[in-house]
């Protein structure tokens, strides 16, 4: 069965203090994996992709990584903006174009 | 370019009654997609369709009902409402990709309330 675990829950983080969220999954056959941030009352907003394992994409003070079995979100000298629930979703060779997500990170920057 | 619109943003229900939820994008995706979201438990996929015409079941399919008569809108019914279906509900698209997925887009979500 396809899993999506992300950790940790929630994360308080002082502004410019680094640090890296995880997603870490367990599927057979990866076909996309997605990290989405989402703002209280609001839809999730798309950030990167990652298809292969090695692959970097990088925005602003945001930089995805992907390996085999999990996929980091680090985030360099976060600023109080930055805070938000960050989720990671897949798409596998079982779910074709559906998307299955984790329960996401909380993500709070204190100024 | 409005992308995912849905309505209405807000709606409260009485157990037993039925509503349907509307979900347009205006850009030519062939793939919608509703989800639920619900403390701790993150979005879970209700139904899906990967075009005009066609619809699936997702993970929690029990209770609802999808259509997509054109291929800009997908719709959700809920027949008789319960309170268990007190949720917010995202809509969303995206194109076929070619090498893997392609990113979805998400709408504003509707916070339904079922008492």
């Amino acid at each position: 069965e396809d899993q999506v675990t992300q950790s940790p829950e929630a994360l308080r983080l002082q502004e410019g203090e680094s640090s890296s969220l995880n997603c870490s999954y367990t599927v057979s056959g990866l076909r996309g994996l997605f990290w989405y941030r989402q703002d209280p009352g609001k839809g999730p907003e798309f950030l990167f992709t990652l298809y292969s394992a090695g692959e970097e994409k990088e925005k602003e003070r945001l930089k995805a990584t992907l390996t085999k079995k999990e996929s980091f979100l680090h985030i360099t000298a976060p600023k109080p903006e930055d805070s938000a629930t960050y989720l990671c979703a897949v798409q596998t060779l079982n779910t074709g174009n559906q998307f299955y997500f984790g329960t996401g990170t909380s993500l709070t920057v204190i100024p | 370019n409005a992308g995912v619109t849905q309505t209405p943003k807000f709606r409260v229900l009485k157990t037993g009654q039925s509503m349907t939820l509307l979900c347009a994008q205006d850009m030519n995706h062939e793939y919608m997609y509703w989800y639920r979201q619900d403390p701790g438990m993150g979005l879970r996929l209700i139904h899906y369709s990967v075009g005009e015409g066609t619809t699936a079941k997702g993970e929690v399919p029990d209770g609802y009902n999808v259509s997509r008569l054109k291929k800009q809108n997908f719709l959700l019914g809920l027949e008789s409402a319960a309170p268990s279906q007190t949720s917010v509900y995202f809509c969303a698209s995206s194109l076929r990709g070619v090498r893997g997925g392609t990113e979805a887009f998400f709408g504003q979500g509707t916070r339904l309330t079922v008492v």
